[in-house]
């Protein structure tokens, strides 16, 4: 079965102190690999999609990278306003297409002051 | 470019009431999705319409639920005869179709809805 499973599940940073989200699939050819934000009551916002081992992407001070087993989102410098929840995700196989995706639970990011 | 919007953004009713959520996809996206989430965890795919076709329904989704996309463009969702358990956030996401064989496109989430089956 196809799972996605993140850790840790909650990480607390102080304001520039940089470290890395785990995201693990055991999604049989994986066509995408996708990692959201999320505020508390809102909708994931959409950060980047990674669809091959060693493709890097960054944005600000988010850095997510792809191995065959496995992603990594790094963040580095912090600020109190990266709080959130950061979401993977793994399109699987259904019917007749890879539409749906499986999602990790999720890692709750605080960054104190 | 407006992203996906959905209403209502809460709703509150009293167990075996009927209720309906709409989604509005982002324009030109062919593909809508239908997802749940609870407390503390991730969300779980229900329901995707490509065009106005309904191609995959997951086992969480009860004969309760009912899911249509008439003429390809909005999206309702109908809960009958609700229960404490159907209490979470539902979210609508939508996407653009790729040509490429081996890639899943990127969905975009709305804001959600929030129920609250009292």
């Amino acid at each position: 079965e196809d799972q996605v499973t993140q850790s840790p599940e909650a990480l607390r940073l102080q304001e520039g102190e940089s470290s890395s989200l785990n995201c693990s699939y055991t999604v049989s050819g994986l066509r995408g690999l996708f990692w959201y934000r999320q505020d508390p009551g809102k909708g994931p916002e959409f950060l980047f999609t990674l669809y091959s081992a060693g493709e890097e992407k960054e944005k600000e001070r988010l850095k997510a990278t792809l191995t065959k087993k496995e992603s990594f989102l790094h963040i580095t410098a912090p600020k109190p306003e990266d709080s959130a929840t950061y979401l993977c995700a793994g399109p699987t196989a259904g019917g007749t297409s890879y539409g749906k995706l499986t999602f990790g639970q999720g890692t709750i990011l605080t960054v104190h002051p | 470019d407006t992203g996906v919007s959905q209403d209502p953004r809460h709703k509150i009713t009293k167990r075996g009431q009927n209720v309906t959520f709409r989604c509005d996809p982002i324009s030109e996206h062919n593909r809508l999705y239908w997802y749940r989430q609870t407390l503390g965890q991730g969300p779980e795919f229900l329901t995707y319409f490509q065009n106005e076709a309904q191609l995959e329904k997951s086992r969480l989704l009860s004969d309760r639920f009912s899911a249509e996309r008439p003429k390809g463009s909005f999206s309702t969702l109908e809960i009958q005869r609700t229960e404490q358990g159907d209490s979470a956030m539902y979210l609508c996401a939508s996407s653009r179709q790729l040509l490429l064989p081996r890639a899943t496109e990127t969905q975009y989430f709305g804001p959600g809805t929030r129920l609250l089956v009292l």
